[in-house]
């Protein structure tokens, strides 16, 4: 059965800092990867998509992607209190269905 | 990224009733999707909607309970039949643009079962 697995936090971090959010999955055929930021009664919303090994910047945001180990990553540069929210991490194969971790919950405290 | 809307925002309903909820995008897609995200949990797929065949569903999802149309490319319905309180969920339809994964979700339906 493919699972994404993540820390359900939540991860406390101070304004201006760095937020490191994680993620492993289990079907080592996934090929395509994200992150979603979802507010609280709010629908998730795609922050960052990640299909090779590596880092992929965008603006404060940077996904890392480690197929060997099977481990995605999400950092935050210059965390606001805006950021706070829940991060879902998750996993696919290109043209099909995703699978979802249960989410990170990130508070950013000024 | 495109417009996607949902009908009804919110509901509350009576045990042994049924719901429709719609999905409408302001784009032709291929693979539209809909999702239950119950309190404090992640996502769980309910089914891939099919444009003109039968939706694809999810282990533990039936076609009788959760019955679906997909009449064109930029609309589908997911219905939520004979309604007991553990239905009680958030409904999210999403879609797929390109042929890279990347999916992007309505606004939710907030459904509560009495």
């Amino acid at each position: 059965q493919k699972e994404v697995e993540q820390n359900s936090g939540p991860l406390s971090v101070p304004e201006g800092a760095i937020a490191s959010l994680n993620c492993t999955y289990s079907d080592r055929v996934s090929q395509s990867f994200f992150w979603y930021r979802q507010y609280s009664g709010k629908s998730p919303e795609l922050i960052m998509s990640i299909y090779s090994n590596g880092d992929k910047e965008d603006g404060r945001f940077t996904a890392q992607l480690n197929k060997a180990s099977q481990y995605v990553s999400l950092l935050i540069r210059d965390s606001q209190p805006s950021d706070s929210a829940t991060y879902l991490c998750a996993a696919g194969m290109g043209y099909s269905t995703l699978t979802f971790g249960k989410g990170t919950m990130l508070l950013v405290s000024p | 990224s495109a417009v996607i809307s949902q009908k009804p925002s919110r509901d509350i309903c009576q045990r042994g009733t049924s719901l429709t909820i719609q999905c409408q995008v302001d784009s032709q897609v291929t693979m539209m999707f809909w999702y239950r995200q119950q309190p404090g949990q992640s996502l769980t797929l309910i089914a891939t909607a099919n444009q003109g065949s039968e939706a694809t569903y999810e282990s533990g999802f039936v076609i009788d309970k959760f019955p679906i149309s997909r009449p064109n490319l930029t609309f589908s319905t997911l219905t939520v039949s004979n309604m007991s309180p553990e239905d009680s969920s958030i409904y999210l339809c999403s879609v797929e643009l390109t042929r890279t994964g990347e999916q992007f979700f309505g606004p939710g339906t907030r459904l509560t079962v009495l």
